[in-house]
């Protein structure tokens, strides 16, 4: 089965932005949607927003929509989650999770996390 | 949007009993094409979420049969018959019939006691 590997750990500045990524290990991101999920501290799982690699069409949570951007590039086999105006706020662990079977209505794939850290 | 309800909050359970656990959404969770898309994540400490249970009851291959889902409409239910010391974490009930958003429940945390 595929396997989604993220990139590293992240330290940034309020009012700076970040960009994840989500690589697909072992198979391509075309059969699947991938869905970014955010966990802050103390905090439940939040959804951020999904995009269909194959079709390049993304959906943003409401929440987010003016700053939050979500790409693909099915050459590569990647994800891209983009946060732009950080604040304290988005310090939390960043997932990336996939739909990979027809009709399925969930996440079965995930992401190993990524930390991302806003501080001054 | 959906709003997801979980109780309880945390569940301290001692090894090998059963544990229950609810969750209840503010609309129906039935879709247009028939299909209820109500699933369980577990949470282990320091782990990504790992899904158990997708359509209501549909166990995940290799995930044990001590876990269980049932409901429907918008009262649905995760029981654990025995629980082991593997199964602390958080689990989460998840909607996807109401999309977009996606939305989950805040979360019910099982520990031992």
């Amino acid at each position: 089965q595929v396997q989604l590997v993220q990139s590293g750990t992240e330290v940034k500045k309020p009012g700076s932005s970040v960009k994840v990524s989500c690589k697909a290990s072992g198979g391509t991101l075309n059969s699947h949607s991938i869905n970014w999920v955010r966990r802050a501290p103390g905090q439940g799982l939040e959804w951020m927003g999904r995009i269909i690699p194959i079709l390049g069409i993304a959906h943003s949570a409401q929440h987010f929509q003016d700053r939050v951007t979500i790409a693909a590039d099915t050459s590569s086999s990647t994800a891209f989650m983009e946060l732009t105006s950080l604040r304290s706020e988005d310090t939390a662990i960043y997932f990336c999770a996939g739909s990979t079977g027809e009709g399925l209505g969930a996440f079965d794939v995930w992401g190993q996390g990524t930390m991302v850290t806003v501080s001054s | 949007d959906v709003v997801m309800t979980q109780t309880p909050l945390s569940s301290p359970v001692t090894l090998g009993q059963p544990a229950s656990m609810s969750c209840r959404s503010s609309q129906s969770l039935v879709h247009s094409d028939g299909n209820t898309y109500l699933s369980w994540l577990q949470q282990r400490p320091g782990q990504p979420p790992r899904l158990l249970i997708y359509k209501i009851s549909n166990r995940v291959s290799g995930v044990p049969d001590r876990f269980s889902g049932s409901g429907a409409g918008t009262d649905f239910t995760l029981n654990i018959s025995r629980v082991e010391a593997e199964d602390v974490g958080v689990y989460y009930c998840m909607q996807a019939t109401h999309f977009p958003p996606v939305t989950f429940g805040g979360g019910t945390k099982v520990e031992i006691k």
